[in-house]
């Protein structure tokens, strides 16, 4: 089975800063990754997904993740981050070809100072 | 929006109540999951349906039930629950099994149990 770490529980920037949340897994296969996002009082929502192919992968809001197989991360980026950007940040894994059943890291939370 | 809507919004219950929990997705998709989330904690899995069969249960307590009478529709049950029981009940859905698919959330039923 396959599990998730998201190492930065609480992360505290001013604006303009630049934004690494850092994701690894544990799983020797094929997998598909996914970072979501959930803003204060909203629902959960995809920011970015990796399936195949390039493995820097560009998503909504100026956020991109990357994708390093051989690290087993898939850490998300954003080079200026906004106060609209402090939200809750969840990345999931699930196997290729397998359970479609994604493991939920247990998120990162992040503030932005205006 | 996400084409997933849940209902009630919020509901607090006695321990004693038996209540429901309803979800809908207008999305045509062919799986539907129970997830609990509550603070400090990871996004816990409960159920998982697809094409109206429960291929998951993630050892729920039997206090919680749910029910797919059809791909669109998912209802969870709630009898005799605890005060720890307490969280944010999200459903989700996504295409299908066939893995890779992303997760489609509502935007979650808050529940406190008195």
């Amino acid at each position: 089975a396959q599990s998730v770490s998201q190492h930065n529980h609480h992360v505290i920037l001013s604006e303009a800063a630049s934004l690494e949340l850092g994701c690894n897994y544990s799983y020797g296969g094929t997998v598909n990754l996914f970072w979501y996002v959930q803003y204060p009082g909203q629902h959960l929502q995809l920011l970015l997904k990796y399936f195949s192919g390039d493995p820097l992968v560009k998503g909504i809001k100026g956020f991109e993740a990357e994708f390093i197989k051989s690290k087993f991360s898939f850490n998300l980026r954003k080079p200026s981050v906004q106060w609209s950007d402090t939200a809750e940040y969840f990345c999931a894994v699930n196997a290729s070809g397998g359970s479609y059943i994604p493991t939920f890291g247990r998120g990162t939370s992040l503030i932005v100072h205006p | 929006e996400t084409g997933v809507t849940q209902t009630p919004r919020h509901l607090v219950m006695g321990m004693t109540n038996k209540k429901s929990l309803k979800c809908e997705q207008h999305l045509g998709h062919n799986a539907m999951y129970w997830y609990k989330q509550s603070a400090k904690k990871p996004l816990e899995l409960m159920f998982v349906y697809n094409f109206k069969e429960q291929t998951e249960n993630n050892s729920v307590p039997s206090r919680f039930s749910p029910e797919c009478p059809n791909s669109s529709h998912l209802f969870l049950h709630l009898h005799t629950l605890q005060p720890e029981d307490s969280a944010l009940y999200l459903c989700a859905s996504s295409q299908d099994e066939a893995g890779g698919y992303e997760q489609y959330f509502g935007p979650g039923t808050r529940l406190t149990v008195t």
